[in-house]
């Protein structure tokens, strides 16, 4: 079945960087975005942006623009996600998520999340 | 503040029905699918349905979904102790700054 295994928690300074991957298997790594969701403590669900690695392409939401890079490496079924200056208000748990997307015209819209990793925690700390 | 709008919590005694809403608009409920999830304490979240109204293999038909206009509703019924988890409804927004949004979720109580 399809699993996503996420990278363990990281405990971070305020400007610095984190990186967390996201390996999935027992699937078709490349028919698929893989997208990253965060969680702050006591709070909602708050999409950041995906990969789609069948195409090579990341979107990002607007408000992670310039500080989040989101990659994938498709010999290893894996997803990346990087968020830059780092703050405390970044301290969440991060969720990556199997992304089915269809084709509308020339926009890829994502449809559902079907499978998650198990959540990374940042913890960001001075 | 979420673009999709859900009440912060609902609940219910076990046994009976409830019904959470999810309200948007034409640029991302009244023009794409809505998908559910569930959300138990300390978990990851679960698809619970997608498409507006499909349940993935697995979910029991307890559960239902419905989308009118810009609105969508999640709907359970014989509610059970075990359903107590925050519900979140997603969607496609299709504006300028295009991506996915999701309500702010909602917190269930199985009295």
């Amino acid at each position: 079945q399809v699993q996503l295994v996420q990278s363990g928690a990281e405990v971070k300074k305020p400007g610095s960087s984190v990186k967390v991957s996201c390996k999935a298997s027992g699937g078709t790594f490349s028919s698929y975005a893989i997208s990253w969701v965060r969680q702050a403590p006591g709070q909602g669900l708050e999409w950041m942006g995906r990969i789609i690695p069948i195409l090579g392409i990341a979107n990002y939401a607007q408000k992670f623009q310039g500080r989040v890079t989101i990659t994938a490496d498709k010999s290893t079924s894996t997803a990346y996600m990087e968020l830059s200056s780092l703050r405390s208000e970044d301290t969440a748990v991060y969720y990556c998520a199997r992304d089915l997307i269809t084709f509308g015209g020339v926009i890829v819209i994502s449809t559902l999340f079907d499978y998650w990793g198990q959540g990374t925690l940042v913890t960001v700390s001075s | 503040q979420s673009v999709l709008t859900q009440p912060p919590s609902v609940s219910a005694a076990p046994g009976q029905k409830v019904t959470i809403s999810c309200s948007g608009s034409s640029s991302n409920i009244g023009n794409n699918y809505v998908s559910w999830y569930q959300q138990l304490p300390g978990t990851a979240p679960k698809l619970l349905i997608y498409e507006n109204n499909k349940r993935p293999s697995g979910i029991p038909d307890r559960f239902s979904g419905s989308k009118s206009g810009t609105s969508a509703t999640l709907g359970i019924t014989g509610l059970q102790t075990g359903d107590e988890a925050d519900y979140y409804c997603g969607t496609w927004d299709s504006s300028l700054s295009a991506g996915w949004v999701f309500g702010g979720g909602t917190k269930l109580t199985v009295l």
